[in-house]
Order: C-alpha cells, then structure tokens, then sequence
C-alpha cells in the first residue's frame, strides 16, 4: 500500500477559510517535507518538519513523529494558495517519498 | 529561497533519440537528485548522486540513463534511448549535504517522447 497517505484527497474552501491537510506514513521517518505544486506543475517546497511545529507566514505544519503523522494548517486561504499540497518522507536514505496529494481549490 | 535551475523546460524527441536534460543545483549544495512525475500520477524518486557516485537508484533508473556531472557544471540527466514511456516531467533536486536537510526542486523539464 502507499507508504504516505494524505487525505483530504480533495478541498474546496470559501477564501478567508483555513485548511487542515494531513499526512500519515508507514514507517518512521527522518525527514518530511512538504510541497506546494501549482497548476502549471512546477513545485516548491513549503516547510522541512520531520518533528515538532513550524510556522511560516500563514502556514503551521506539526509532526508527531512516534505517531507518523503530520498536518499543513493554512490560515485565511487565498485563491493564489489552490493548487496540490504533497508530503513526502525519507528514512534512513536521502530519496523522497511522496504521497498522491491534496487538491485545494480556494474560491473567491 | 535557494534555487535549482533545469534546461530546457520543455523538450520533445521522436523514440529512440538521446536527450540530455541539465540541471543547475545550487551551488554549495553536496547531494544531487531526479525524480519523475507522468502527468496526474505521483512523484518518484529515480537516482541521487554524490562525489561523482550513484548513491541509490530505483527502479525506474533503467539501463538507458545515467546521470554525471562533469567537474562541477550542470548536474546532468542522460536518455539513451528514449522511449515512449519516458514521457514525463523530470525534476532535479539538490540538498546541503547527507543529514536531515531539506531537498530544493527545480521547475522540471517535460519531456515527450513522439
């Protein structure tokens, strides 16, 4: 089965409206990162948070490490935040594993 | 943020052609990666590179790529020979060093195999 899993797999929310996106995995992890992929599919990385809470601009993520999880909270969306959030993780080696992602859909 | 660099952005070949997509990392970063994306599917890792070694492949890694980069320019992903389902967005990657440090993407290069 997939070794990271996201859910929602599909958001749609009202601008101003926060988000909650999840992401659980298979096995312990010693990095997870987790990306923003526009439309036109280019990606960027959001947050590198393989434990505890990290704030940047309206974005929090938080990962509980013994417990595998991890969240993207995005505060007040805005229709430039649509597009697909991934998470991905990495063990004991350096190559990234990613999951299928969330699609968010922030209308006006 | 630090930025990777890919060229071209695009790139379209007929099967059984070599391609060559280049990859600028940033630049004093250690670790270097690719990864392929077919359209709608998931991300997956192909090869990291280190000190002018393969480090670890996966599967998709077939026989017909390589990877080098020459005295420290262009971080290179090689094709030969492509074939139709090669067709994919390939994005480089860089990282600091080995430890726990954050991979940086480039833009991705699409690449279609006709």
């Amino acid at each position: 089965g997939q070794q990271v899993q996201q859910s929602p797999s599909s958001l749609v929310l009202q601008e101003g409206e926060n988000a909650e996106l999840q992401c659980n995995f298979s096995s312990t992890a010693t990095q997870l990162q987790w990306f923003y992929q526009s439309p036109g599919g280019s990606l960027v990385s959001l947050l590198s948070n393989p434990s505890g809470t990290k704030h940047t601009g309206r974005l929090t993520s938080t990962t509980v490490t013994k417990e595998r999880r991890s969240s993207l909270h995005i505060s007040s969306s805005q229709t430039t935040d649509s597009g697909t959030y991934l998470c991905a993780i990495a063990r004991l080696t350096r190559k990234l594993i990613f999951g299928l992602g969330t699609t968010l859909q922030v209308q006006p | 943020g630090p930025k990777v660099l890919q060229i071209p952005s695009h790139q379209i070949i007929d099967m059984g052609q070599m391609v060559t997509l280049n990859c600028d990392p940033v630049s004093n970063h250690l670790y270097f990666y690719w990864y392929k994306q077919i359209l709608g599917q998931q991300m997956e890792f192909l090869v990291n590179f280190y000190n002018g070694k393969v480090m670890e492949k996966s599967k998709l890694f077939k026989d017909q790529f390589s990877v080098e980069r020459p005295d420290g320019s262009y971080f290179t992903l090689k094709i030969q020979p492509t074939a139709l389902e090669d067709s994919a967005v390939y994005f480089c990657a860089s990282s600091l060093d080995w430890g726990v440090y954050e991979q940086y993407f480039g833009p991705g290069t699409r690449l279609t195999v006709l």
